[in-house]
């Protein structure tokens, strides 16, 4: 069965530094994965995901994303934090022949000015 | 913009009444989704849709149903409200694109008293 965890439910990076959010899968086979962002009041929007063209996925407003197959993770970054940034950020994995997503439950990032 | 609207986006209800949301998507896709968003859970599956009249459960649909009887709407309905049924919940669609992506709606805000 599918599976997400992200790890740690608040993050908090000062204005400038080095954004990482960490997401670890599970999949019997291999995986889709995405990064979904939530600004407050809105729905899901996405960021990224990946498809096995390439292991570096690159994303909008700067993020991008990491695939490492052999340590099962999908970890978020974005070299320089923006106060804009501040938002809920979902880790979500899906397989091939699976018609859902599965979602993990969310890190929030706090980003101090 | 995937063009979803739910509606209402704001409701509150008594226990025991029912209640209906909806869902409508402008392009015609054939998968549509039903999720609810709670604090320390993520977003959890309650029902999803793979065609007209087509409909099956996800993680959380006891006292949860749902009716598609044309592509662009998808309803939920609460038969009796509960207050563990409070939540924001948020419609999904998937474009039919090979790597299972979905796109979300701007959410309801369901408050049972």
């Amino acid at each position: 069965a599918q599976s997400v965890t992200q790890l740690g439910s608040h993050v908090s990076v000062s204005e400038g530094a080095l954004v990482l959010l960490r997401c670890n899968y599970s999949s019997s086979v291999p995986p889709y994965l995405f990064w979904y962002v939530q600004y407050p009041n809105q729905g899901l929007q996405l960021l990224l995901k990946y498809t096995s063209a390439a292991t570096l996925v690159k994303g909008i407003n700067g993020f991008e994303a990491e695939f490492k197959k052999s340590e099962t993770s999908f970890h978020l970054s974005k070299p320089s934090a923006h106060l804009s940034d501040a938002a809920v950020y979902f880790c979500a994995v899906s397989e091939k022949r699976d018609d859902k997503i599965i979602f993990g439950k969310g890190t929030r990032l706090h980003i101090l000015p | 913009d995937a063009g979803i609207t739910q509606s209402p986006r704001h409701k509150v209800t008594e226990t025991g009444t029912p209640v209906t949301l909806r869902c409508h998507q402008t392009e015609n896709h054939r998968y549509m989704y039903w999720y609810r968003q709670d604090p320390g859970h993520g977003l959890r599956l309650i029902h999803y849709s793979y065609g007209v009249k087509d409909t099956d459960k996800g993680e959380v649909s006891d006292g949860y149903s749902v009716s598609r009887s044309k592509t662009e709407d998808f309803l939920l309905t609460l038969e009796s409200a509960t207050s563990s049924q409070t939540s924001v919940y948020f419609c999904a669609i998937r474009e039919g694109g090979f790597y299972n992506e979905q796109f979300f709606g701007p959410g309801t805000r369901l408050t049972v008293l």
